[in-house]
């Protein structure tokens, strides 16, 4: 089976840059999208086909993929920021979850 | 404006089948591109996919759960429906059920508030 594999946690000082991947067999021939999950609350899409971005999202929040690798970047980082990040593919006719990121905001 | 807000059983005994039910507001699933999903995530793991249903009733299933899922709609009453068979303590999760559109990437747009299972005798 598909699967997609993410670092465990990622730390970041406060307004630097974060980047936390997402890395899957021929990930760059598919799309990736990204949630955003805070402690007690429901994912929220932050990215959907590779580098889109719903409305209301911050521009802050940027993604790329290719090869086998799909990135998620956070400019300017806040505290605000500090949550669990999932990224998600499909395989087929198969929707993949990512194990999750948690990100600190140090 | 999309909503979805899960309901069903809080707690279920080992070997029972689990029936969720998602109720949704904002748009149809009669459209094309459409789609209801639902995801679960165990207390402190990661989301886990486990069924998908289309605007013209095409299904998909989570391969290691196939045979113990449903996942059927009302289209006319706004819900998706989700039968899980067998239920055993390590189907504990939050079950959520969220928008889909063919549009965005096969993204899960909108999620419900999620509603909390537990499996115990």
């Amino acid at each position: 089976s598909y699967e997609l594999t993410q670092p465990p946690s990622v730390s970041v000082s406060p307004g630097q840059t974060a980047s936390i991947t997402c890395s899957g067999d021929k990930l760059g021939d598919k799309y990736a999208c990204w949630y955003q999950q805070k402690p007690g609350q429901s994912p929220v899409l932050l990215i959907y086909q590779d580098n889109k971005r719903p409305s209301g999202i911050p521009e802050r929040f940027s993604g790329s993929n290719s090869g086998n690798t799909a990135t998620l970047t956070i400019s300017g980082t806040q505290a605000l920021d500090e949550a669990d990040y999932y990224c998600q593919a499909w395989d087929s006719s198969t929707v993949v979850f990512g194990g999750g990121t948690k990100l600190t905001v140090l | 404006q999309i909503t979805l807000k899960e309901s069903g059983p809080t707690l279920v005994k080992p070997t029972q089948t689990l029936t969720l039910t998602c109720t949704f507001s904002g748009f149809s699933l009669s459209t094309s591109g459409v789609g209801v999903g639902w995801i679960r995530q165990p207390p402190g793991k990661a989301l886990e996919w486990l069924a998908l249903i289309y605007w013209d009733d095409d299904k998909r299933s989570s391969p290691s759960l196939k045979s113990r899922l449903t996942i059927t709609k009302d289209t006319s009453e706004n819900q998706v429906f989700l039968t899980m068979t067998n239920m055993d303590p390590v189907d504990t999760a939050t079950y959520y059920c969220a928008h889909y559109g063919s549009g965005l990437g096969r993204a899960f747009d909108i999620w419900g508030q999620g509603t909390m299972v537990t499996v115990s005798s």
